[in-house]
């Protein structure tokens, strides 16, 4: 099956850090990758969608500058969560897919802790 | 009205029974159909996909499509505790730029 490699699991760092989270597509090529995030007890939060060699496309409401994401290849995608503050603390997850009509595939997901 | 509407739950069942999640989405052009798990504190899985009009079976679980009446649901045969979850439903369309339209999911809880 499609596996979605997401590090680190989980991060704790000071106030105003930046902190950059990796995905991989293992055995398929990501031509687009989400990310979303997750606040406990609710739903997905989708941040953006990336697209190989593309600029990502950001939700509304979703900073651009402060978190950078970068997909410079069919296997890797990045985000770059700026200057983190403890309001940026979340459940961050990764996804990934190859067609437009096939499901994403999802990372384990990364849990950031700003203190 | 939502793009996609889950009953949020949750919803309880005993263990050995059928469990029934429903989902209904708005676009009429959607053609593609996910059903998701997540564990609490955990990332969704993908559990089925389906594509076209009718049941589609995997071991204990049974998607079904009815794109007339722009619904979907998930049937999962002797329920498990393990089985307790998030369901999401995600719907693919072309309408909607390449994103997955997610439901916001129903909490299943299987007692033993």
């Amino acid at each position: 099956g499609a596996v979605v490699s997401q590090h680190p699991s989980w991060v704790i760092c000071k106030s105003g850090t930046s902190v950059k989270i990796e995905c991989r597509s293992l055995d398929f090529q990501a031509t687009t990758m989400f990310w979303y995030r997750q606040f406990p007890k609710q739903s997905l939060m989708l941040m953006a969608t990336s697209n190989e060699g593309s600029k990502a496309t950001y939700e509304q409401g979703v900073e651009k500058d402060k978190f950078l994401i970068n997909h410079a290849s069919l296997t890797l995608s990045t985000l770059t969560v700026t200057s983190a503050h403890p309001e940026d603390s979340s459940f961050y997850i990764c996804s990934a897919r190859d067609h437009s009509n096939q499901p994403q595939h999802f990372g384990d997901g990364t849990r950031l802790s700003i203190l | 009205q939502k793009e996609v509407e889950q009953n949020s739950g949750p919803l309880s069942v005993p263990e050995g029974a059928i469990a029934s999640l429903n989902c209904t989405y708005s676009d009429r052009v959607s053609q593609s159909f996910f059903w998701y798990r997540q564990y609490s504190g955990k990332s969704p899985e993908l559990i089925m996909s389906i594509y076209s009009n009718g049941d589609k079976e995997d071991g204990r679980f049974t998607a079904q499509l009815n794109k007339a009446s722009q619904y979907v649901s998930l049937l999962i045969r002797d329920s498990q505790p393990s089985d307790s979850a998030t369901y999401l439903c995600a719907v693919n369309g072309p309408t909607n730029a390449g994103k997955s339209t997610f439901g916001d999911g129903t909490t299943l809880t299987v007692k033993p």
